[in-house]
């Protein structure tokens, strides 16, 4: 049973270059959750889904895309990536999200430098 | 707005001493919910303790507690008998139905307390 799982683990862009961030949750979570991480600021939401087949905005979605691709997984993508998106970015899991007693369940984060 | 502040960027305590990290939110909910997540140096986020607002009685879990001042809307974290692996960085974060989506909840974060446990 490995929880939250990310990759890659760490990764550099060049700005303008595009890539997709892996999570993957092997707990038979409904739902999935992406957070970014900046120094000096708590954590995000940028998405996140509520169930398989839905994904619904978080406070800062702007630049990124994600596509649930069955209940496991859950991608994070960046299209154009830019310097201001260089960041920590954690992947989350719980088994629900409309209760607030359903703990989320943190990967160990992907770390990522846009030049 | 909701807002959750963490005013000690950075602490130490002895290993074996007790620490306490302070938190402070605001909010105008009556119901809602306090958490204490750990970050080591592995990055990965571990709920160390939660506070449902609805509860007089303040959280425990074993070398944690927490003293949770509804009314001052503060809540801090106890943690005793210090251990080196208690390294990491703590952050209190609240819980609220989110405005974007009927019936989700979500985090806000405090930026954090990083913690030194000295041997």
């Amino acid at each position: 049973n490995a929880g939250v799982t990310q990759t890659p683990k760490f990764q550099v862009l060049k700005t303008g270059q595009s890539m997709t961030l892996q999570c993957a949750q092997d707990m038979n979570h409904n739902s999935m959750y992406w957070y970014r991480q900046d120094p000096g600021m708590g954590l995000r939401l940028i998405y996140y889904s509520a169930s398989e087949g839905t994904t619904d905005k978080g406070e800062v979605p702007n630049g990124y895309n994600v596509s649930r691709l069955n209940k496991r997984e859950f991608s994070l993508r960046l299209e154009s990536a830019a310097p201001s998106q260089t960041s920590v970015y954690f992947c989350a899991s719980s088994a629900s999200s409309t209760s607030p007693t359903e703990t989320q369940y943190f990967g160990p984060g992907t770390r990522l430098l846009v030049l | 707005a909701q807002t959750v502040t963490q005013s000690q960027p950075e602490m130490s305590v002895q290993e074996a001493e007790t620490v306490t990290l302070s938190c402070t939110y605001d909010t105008s909910e009556n119901n809602y919910y306090l958490f204490w997540y750990k970050q080591p140096p592995s990055r990965q986020m571990i709920l160390v303790i939660r506070q449902e607002a609805y509860k007089q009685q303040n959280a425990t879990e074993n070398r944690f507690s927490v003293n949770f001042q509804k009314a001052a809307k503060s809540f801090s974290l106890k943690i005793s008998d210090s251990q080196l692996g208690d390294t990491a960085m703590y952050f209190c974060a609240f819980m609220k139905h989110a405005l974007f989506a009927s019936g989700t909840y979500k985090y806000i974060f405090g930026t954090g307390t990083r913690l030194k446990v000295l041997a």
